[in-house]
């Protein structure tokens, strides 16, 4: 009964390979995001998803691909990895009814990407 | 520019005593501030927000908060503490669609 499930947990992988990370959430929300946490355990938002539809895409670059199939799902494709990807990325989801901005995120277990 | 601080990188505290942790926002307009902790290997959990009305909120396993406006803080408490509350914990403000901004993080050491 997970309410917003990442995998992998873990993901180990070298310089210049491709990996992709699915986030799934059972809650009905209509607003996912994916989060990178990094090793001082500083979170900044990467994208926002309300309804299938891209609301923010922060300054990540073009490498990082989200793609929503559906309002429950949000998967995060990452092209040729480097280094400095390695870090913590955390899916979360919300409800926005009525545009009132002050659902809390909801977020899942992460999964800690390691690039070598 | 909006921002959210949280001075203390650690607070250090002896079980049953109280605790607090702080949280300063600059933002502009009426801000949503949250709370959320950060257990080893685990997603963030939500504690508790501020939207409008009393300063004194009251969220889960015991934690309050109290918002002041003319400080602009929103710091994060509890009358007693227990060894299990020891975790990361972020401040975050809300303040248009979607846009969550989290401070830097405090992390709780409760000492038996």
């Amino acid at each position: 009964d997970t309410a917003v499930s990442q995998t992998p947990k873990y993901l180990v992988t070298q310089m210049g390979n491709d990996k992709s990370i699915k986030c799934e959430q059972n809650l009905g929300h209509d607003t996912m995001y994916w989060y990178k946490q990094d090793s001082k355990k500083f979170l900044k938002i990467m994208f926002s998803y309300n309804n299938k539809e891209l609301i923010i895409n922060e300054t990540v670059p073009n490498r990082f691909s989200p793609k929503s199939p559906d309002k429950a799902h949000l998967n995060l494709h990452i092209n040729s990895l480097e280094l400095g990807d390695s870090a913590v990325y955390f899916c979360a989801s919300s409800q926005e009814v009525g545009g009132s901005y002050n659902s809390p995120l909801h977020f899942g277990n992460g999964t800690r990407l390691t690039v070598t | 520019a909006q921002s959210v601080a949280q001075p203390e990188d650690q607070v250090n505290v002896a079980e049953g005593n109280p605790l607090t942790v702080k949280c300063t926002y600059s933002v502009s307009g009426n801000p949503y501030l949250f709370w959320y902790v950060q257990y080893p290997n685990r997603g963030l959990q939500f504690l508790l927000k501020y939207i409008t009305g009393d300063n004194l909120v009251k969220g889960s396993y015991g934690f309050e908060a109290e918002f002041n406006k003319s400080q602009t803080s929103f710091h994060l408490k509890k009358p007693s503490a227990l060894v299990s509350d020891s975790a990361l914990y972020f401040c975050a403000v809300r303040f248009y669609f979607n846009k969550f901004y989290f401070g830097s993080g405090t992390k709780l050491n409760v000492k038996p």
